[in-house]
């Protein structure tokens, strides 16, 4: 069975200060992770995937298989980055549901 | 495009009631879905489609229904309210297979009283 897990329900940083959101996942075949965030009444959306290997808004997240872990990072966070960040993993043969971690809500303090 | 649209935004039910939540997407997308998602829990799967007349069963699937007689619409059913169904209630949509990016709608706040 595949199974998300993020660590920390809640984590607040300074502006400026690095941020790393941690995603561990389990699953037995080729994974497919994803970051979705959902900021204040807006709509959940995507952030970044790991097959497109981008950075958005500063954030990037790297696929460790080893470890099997997709942290999510930015160097330097801003107040707007405060919001509720969801690591989800689906297979990349497409046919395996996409699953969500409990979400993280990070807290930028000014 | 409207994207996912969502309705109704909220609503309130007696214990025992039933109720259809509407979804429907314009983007011609094959895979839909829906999920609850509850403090502390995240979003949970509750059912899934990956084309017209194929439906199939997340991780929480009791007690509710589904199906996908075209492309655009996914109603969700809730037979007889709970109030462990009292949740924020979201359908996604993507192009392909489940390994894509997902379109969410702005989701629907159900009660159970």
């Amino acid at each position: 069975a595949q199974r998300v897990t993020q660590p920390e329900k809640l984590l607040s940083v300074f502006k400026g200060a690095p941020v790393e959101l941690k995603c561990n996942y389990s699953y037995s075949g080729s994974p497919e992770l994803f970051w979705y965030v959902q900021y204040s009444r807006q709509r959940l959306q995507l952030l970044l995937r790991h097959i497109s290997r981008e950075s958005i808004k500063g954030f990037t997240a790297d696929l460790n298989k080893g470890e099997t872990s997709f942290h999510l990072k930015k160097p330097f966070a801003q107040e707007e980055d405060s919001a509720m960040y969801y690591c989800a993993l689906s297979g990349l043969s497409g046919n395996t549901p996409l699953v969500f971690g409990k979400g993280t809500r990070l807290s930028v303090i000014a | 495009n409207a994207g996912v649209t969502q309705t109704p935004k909220f609503q309130v039910l007696k214990t025992g009631q039933s109720m259809t939540l509407q979804c429907a997407q314009d983007m011609n997308h094959e895979y839909m879905s829906w999920y609850r998602q509850d403090p502390g829990m995240g979003l949970r799967l509750i059912h899934y489609s990956v084309g017209a007349g194929i439906t199939d069963q997340g991780e929480v699937p009791n007690g509710y229904n589904v199906s996908r007689s075209t492309t655009e619409d996914f109603p969700l059913r809730l037979l007889s309210a709970a109030p462990s169904q009292t949740s924020v209630y979201f359908c996604a949509s993507s192009p392909g297979a489940n390994n894509q990016p997902q379109h969410f709608g702005d989701g629907t706040r159900l009660s159970i009283l």
